[in-house]
């Protein structure tokens, strides 16, 4: 029954490692986010995709890389792993455009050590 | 450049009075403002949200008020409840893709 699904909820991986993280959406939304929050508890968006189309890709380093199999899910892959990169990160979804709720997953929990 | 700000990081009220949140933007563009909820270790959940045609809106214990000359919105909680506690954020958009900036969250704590 979860609108908004991620995994996995926490992970701890070492510096240098690629990893990925998963969101699926059941909402029937087109467009699909990818919001990080870092330590100082800011919530600043990373992706847009409206389906399965990028259209905000905001200043995120190259080694983050978004991809969208299809409009109900979108997936967040994340090459060389860097202590920075240690946030959480929120999957969301909604239907385009202003004046449209978005409706976040529960946060995946990424530690880099 | 911070375009939504929330410059009370806490709040603390007795349980049954009014609890009352406020958030400033910049950006005179935005038309859609939303308040979030959010508790330890989940997602932000949505909680009422206001249009720039409104100057209120209601939804039982919750109001929203957006006063646009001065660029500022207000969510009142009465009367308020422990299960309140959490943080709240306030957002706004105002883009075709449906953007939202974020404030930087108010701890709300409701006290018995």
């Amino acid at each position: 029954d979860t609108a908004v699904s991620q995994t996995p909820k926490y992970l701890v991986t070492q510096m240098g490692n690629d990893k990925s993280i998963k969101c699926e959406q059941n909402l029937g939304h087109d467009t699909m986010y990818w919001y990080k929050q870092d330590s100082k508890k800011f919530l600043k968006i990373m992706f847009s995709y409206n389906n399965k189309e990028l259209i905000i890709n905001e200043t995120v380093p190259n080694r983050f890389s978004p991809k969208s199999p299809d409009k109900a899910h979108l997936n967040l892959h994340i090459n060389s792993l860097e202590l920075g990169d240690s946030a959480v990160y929120f999957c969301a979804s909604s239907r385009r455009g202003s004046g449209n709720t978005i409706y976040f997953g529960e946060g995946s929990w990424l530690t880099v050590v | 450049d911070q375009q939504v700000k929330q410059n009370s990081p806490s709040l603390s009220v007795q349980e049954g009075r009014i609890s009352i949140l406020n958030c400033d933007y910049t950006n005179s563009m935005f038309d859609y403002f939303l308040w979030y909820k959010k508790y330890p270790a989940e997602g932000p959940t949505f909680l009422i949200s206001i249009s720039s045609i409104k100057d209120k809106n209601e939804d039982g214990r919750f109001t929203v008020f957006l006063n646009k000359s001065a660029k500022h919105l207000s969510l009142h909680i009465v009367p308020s409840q422990p299960g309140d506690s959490a943080v709240y954020f306030c957002a706004a958009s105002g883009e075709d893709t449906g953007k939202l900036i974020f404030g930087q969250g108010t701890t709300l704590q409701v006290k018995p």
